[in-house]
């Protein structure tokens, strides 16, 4: 099983601050890792794939880099509506996620 | 625009089967080219994947619930479905089913409890 590990577990960031979570894979994933985000009470949704291609609807400001072994999400300018819990998946090998981040209001 | 519903009992006693079933709309699941896929979240293990089936049939499942999950697909109903058997209170979670990465349902809890 490949181990996703994310950092921090939580992120307290102020609207218009720039956001950078970080993943880690226990071992090589290539590009094929995605990232997700999650609001209470709500389905996760597809951020990037492919490490740094945005899905369908993504603002710009959110934007995915790495390769092999470490990836980082950021957000440029965080908006109100981007406080939620971030997850990274790799699909290289059958799917695994990280334990999440959370980006909170500081 | 793509959308999925779970469906089935919230409850299930110890030792039984659970059944899900995801009810597609918007794409006929037989003529997509995505694969269909069942995730669960728990507050004690997360997000975990169970598998997934293609519209040829072809499926994969976690290593861990590989002996225990069987799913299927039902093109005249335009829906896949879920079987876990033997579950303990472990598998309790929020079920979601997704189209690949791409539409998620809204998820259904499912609790295991006598």
């Amino acid at each position: 099983e490949i181990v996703m590990t994310q950092s921090p577990a939580t992120l307290s960031v102020s609207p218009g601050e720039r956001a950078t979570l970080s993943c880690r894979a226990s071992q090589s994933v290539s590009s094929n890792l995605a990232w997700y985000q999650q609001k209470p009470g709500q389905a996760p949704r597809l951020l990037i794939y492919g490490a740094s291609t945005r899905a369908t609807g993504i603002p710009d400001r959110f934007s995915g880099s790495g390769s092999g072994t470490e990836f980082t999400l950021t957000i440029s300018s965080l908006q109100s509506e981007d406080f939620a819990v971030y997850y990274c998946q790799q699909y290289d090998d059958w799917p695994t996620f990280g334990q999440g981040t959370k980006v909170e209001s500081k | 625009q793509v959308q999925l519903r779970e469906s089935g009992p919230g409850l299930v006693k110890p030792s039984q089967t659970l059944s899900l079933t995801c009810a597609v709309s918007g794409v006929s699941i037989s003529s997509s080219d995505s694969y269909w896929t069942w995730i669960r979240q728990s507050a004690g293990k997360g997000l975990e994947w169970i598998g997934r089936i293609y519209t040829s049939g072809t499926t994969n499942y976690n290593p861990s619930l590989k002996s225990r999950v069987t799913i299927s697909i039902d093109t005249s109903k335009n829906h896949f479905s879920l079987k876990l058997s033997s579950v303990t209170a472990a598998d309790t979670a929020v079920y979601y089913c997704s189209r690949g990465p791409w539409d998620w349902g809204q998820g259904i809890l499912v609790t295991v409890s006598s």
